[in-house]
């Protein structure tokens, strides 16, 4: 069975300064992994994938995250804060991609002081 | 990207009567999609697997005589909350898939 942890149900940051939300996976098989940015009373934005290829996944808006098997981890991190990246973001797993189920993580609601 | 639709996407019901949302992909062929439950501050919850021209799958604890899906089609699947209660008030998502998922933009449903 596949399961996602994020570590942090609130992070909070000043604009400006760097991103990091934690995600821990476990999957009996290789997995497909996923970050989600969902903003208040939105529907739900890919950020990045990770399918097996470069551990290392440059994402949209300046974010990224690596897959670190020896870790089970895929954190999301991204240099400088924007206001606008304030939202809800969800680390999600899969079997395979396409056709099965994603499984969401918790979420992790990211502020942004100014 | 694929693009994935959803009508409508507010809805406001009295008790007691049925409510169907619609999940379109758009521009691509979808054999398989998902619809997801979402209740505030809260992640997402897989409610049920539809695939195309078959029965859909209902996870544990969804009540498959209360949410009807129909996958009618390889563009289109619906959700029909049947009997709608103030506790069935949520966001429902779809998402269609071919080799990546895609979501719609949500459907928030109130149940007064």
């Amino acid at each position: 069975a596949q399961s996602v942890t994020q570590l942090d149900s609130h992070v909070s940051v000043s604009e400006g300064t760097p991103v990091l939300l934690r995600c821990n996976y476990s999957s009996s098989y290789s997995p497909s992994l996923f970050w989600y940015v969902q903003h208040p009373n939105k529907g739900l934005q890919l950020l990045l994938k990770y399918t097996s290829a470069a551990t290392l996944v440059k994402g949209i808006n300046g974010f990224e995250a690596e897959f670190k098997k020896s870790e089970t981890s895929f954190h999301l991190t991204k240099p400088s804060a924007h206001m606008s990246d304030a939202a809800e973001y969800f680390c999600v797993v899969s079997v395979l991609s396409g056709n099965t189920p994603l499984v969401f993580g918790k979420g992790t609601r990211l502020s942004v002081i100014a | 990207g694929a693009v994935v639709s959803q009508h409508p996407s507010w809805v406001i019901c009295k008790s007691g009567t049925s409510v169907k949302i619609e999940c379109r992909s758009l521009d691509f062929q979808a054999t398989t999609m998902f619809w997801y439950r979402q209740f505030p501050k809260q992640s997402l919850m897989l409610m049920a697997t539809s695939n195309e021209g078959s029965k859909a799958t209902y996870e544990q604890g969804v009540e498959k005589d209360k949410f009807l899906i129909n996958h009618a089609s390889l563009t289109l699947s619906t959700l029909t909350v049947t009997s709608a209660h103030p506790e069935d008030s949520s966001f429902y998502i779809c998402s269609a898939a071919d080799l990546t998922q895609y979501f719609g933009p949500g459907t928030r449903l109130l149940v007064l």
